[in-house]
């Protein structure tokens, strides 16, 4: 009965490899989220898509895509792995404007 | 450029005493403030926000207090109890963005 989930949770892979993180939300938000902590904890935006639209793209850089196949679903690919890329990724939905937002367990990513 | 901080990394809180997190912004464009809470390997989970237009909200032991002048707003958790150890952030976003700007987290530890 998980709300949101992401797979895998953990990922360990090398520089300059291609990886997805996949999320899935339950819960009837039209609105979900991908979010970077990175090493000094602070959790910043991606991406956000609405109804799988595309809202906010921060500055990101462009091996970063993200890809909305429908309104439960918000799958994040990386190309050309870097080292910097090592954090843990946060999917997140929420219904409309609310800013309630619920999270996902995370995917620890590591590049080697 | 941080919008949101959280200057406390760290409170140690005996149980059953008060706990009190502080949270300043600087973007004056905020006008909705959240509160979430985080255990080990877990996502955030939302706890209680407020809205620019209030200066108090409560509920249950959490009571959130705003002060728009200082741009200043605090989490009040009493009684604490164990299960109140966590990392808990602060959050912020404007009427306009789905945006949410996170503080870097305060980790509170209740000692019995």
């Amino acid at each position: 009965d998980t709300a949101v989930s992401q797979t895998p949770k953990y990922l360990v892979t090398q520089m300059g490899n291609d990886k997805s993180i996949k999320c899935e939300q339950n819960l009837g938000h039209d609105t979900m989220y991908w979010y970077k902590q990175d090493s000094k904890k602070f959790l910043k935006i991606m991406f956000s898509y609405n109804n799988k639209e595309l809202i906010i793209n921060e500055t990101v850089p462009n091996r970063f895509s993200p890809k909305s196949p429908d309104k439960a679903h918000l799958n994040l690919h990386i190309n050309s792995l870097e080292l910097g890329d090592s954090a843990v990724y946060f999917c997140a939905s929420s219904q409309g404007d609310r800013y309630e937002q619920y999270f996902g367990p995370g995917t620890r990513l590591t590049v080697t | 450029d941080q919008q949101v901080k959280q200057n406390s990394p760290s409170l140690s809180v005996q149980e059953g005493r008060i706990s009190i997190l502080n949270c300043d912004y600087t973007n004056s464009m905020f006008d909705y403030f959240l509160w979430y809470k985080k255990y080990p390997a877990e996502g955030p989970t939302f706890l209680i926000s407020i809205s620019s237009i209030k200066d108090k909200n409560e509920d249950g032991r959490f009571t959130v207090f705003l002060n728009k002048s200082a741009k200043h707003l605090s989490l009040h958790i009493v009684p604490s109890q164990p299960g109140d150890s966590a990392v808990y952030f602060c959050a912020a976003s404007d009427y306009n963005d789905y945006k949410l700007s996170f503080g870097a987290g305060t980790t509170v530890t209740v000692r019995a």
